[in-house]
């Protein structure tokens, strides 16, 4: 099974700023890694798909990089809007698994 | 726009069986893609359940691969889930979802499931 880890589990961040998540697989996954918004009390988002392709109706702050195991998911000048959890998912092999997520908090 | 409905006892006792469908109006279930599920304690992250393709096709998470059914309904354009011997670990928001190019694209909005003693 591949595991995810994100990094860091939590952050608060002040609007504008730019918020860095990273996501590390135990093996490599190519570019098979997803990621999702999931705010509370709602279902999750798909944000990011295969690392770095954009999603219609996501805005243009959010955007990913990386391959083999080290990912990144960027949002650039955050938005009060953007509280919510953050998880990466891979969908290189089975079992599908997703990382443990990161908190985002606006202060 | 495809929407996704999940629905089902919102208790169960230990032991039983959890049983829940997914619905699929504006879209159809004998398209193309897999449909998933994925479950989620209080508090806490996000588990595939598994997955399957309106042909019949399944994959299933090793963890409870022998107490998970996926099975889909075409005449009622429904997936449905059933989860036997459950526990107080099963206790969970349970999400259905598909998967558009390996990564899951649209996702009910979630029912929650509480096993009691």
């Amino acid at each position: 099974e591949i595991v995810l880890t994100q990094s860091p589990d939590f952050q608060s961040v002040t609007p504008k700023e730019k918020v860095t998540i990273t996501c590390r697989a135990s093996q490599s996954i190519d570019s098979s890694l997803h990621w999702y918004q999931q705010k509370p009390d709602q279902s999750p988002k798909l944000l990011i798909k295969f690392a770095s392709q954009s999603i219609s109706g996501v805005p243009s702050r959010f955007s990913g990089s990386g391959s083999g195991t080290d990912f990144t998911l960027t949002i650039n000048s955050l938005e009060a809007e953007d509280a919510a959890t953050y998880y990466c998912h891979q969908s290189s092999s089975l079992p599908l698994t997703f990382g443990q997520g990161t908190k985002v908090e606006i202060k | 726009q495809v929407q996704l409905q999940e629905s089902g006892p919102g208790l169960v006792k230990s032991s039983g069986t959890l049983s829940l469908t997914c619905a699929v109006p504006g879209g159809s279930i004998r398209n193309s893609n897999w449909w998933t599920w994925v479950r989620q304690p209080p508090g806490k992250g996000l588990e595939w359940i598994g997955e399957m393709l309106h042909s019949g096709s399944t994959n299933y998470n090793p963890s409870l691969k022998s107490r998970v059914t996926i099975s889909v309904d075409r005449s009622k354009n429904q997936l449905s889930l059933k989860l036997t011997s459950v526990t107080a670990a099963d206790t969970a928001v349970y999400y259905c979802a598909q998967t558009g190019d390996y990564a899951f694209d649209i996702w009910g909005q979630g029912t929650m499931v509480t096993v009691s003693s």
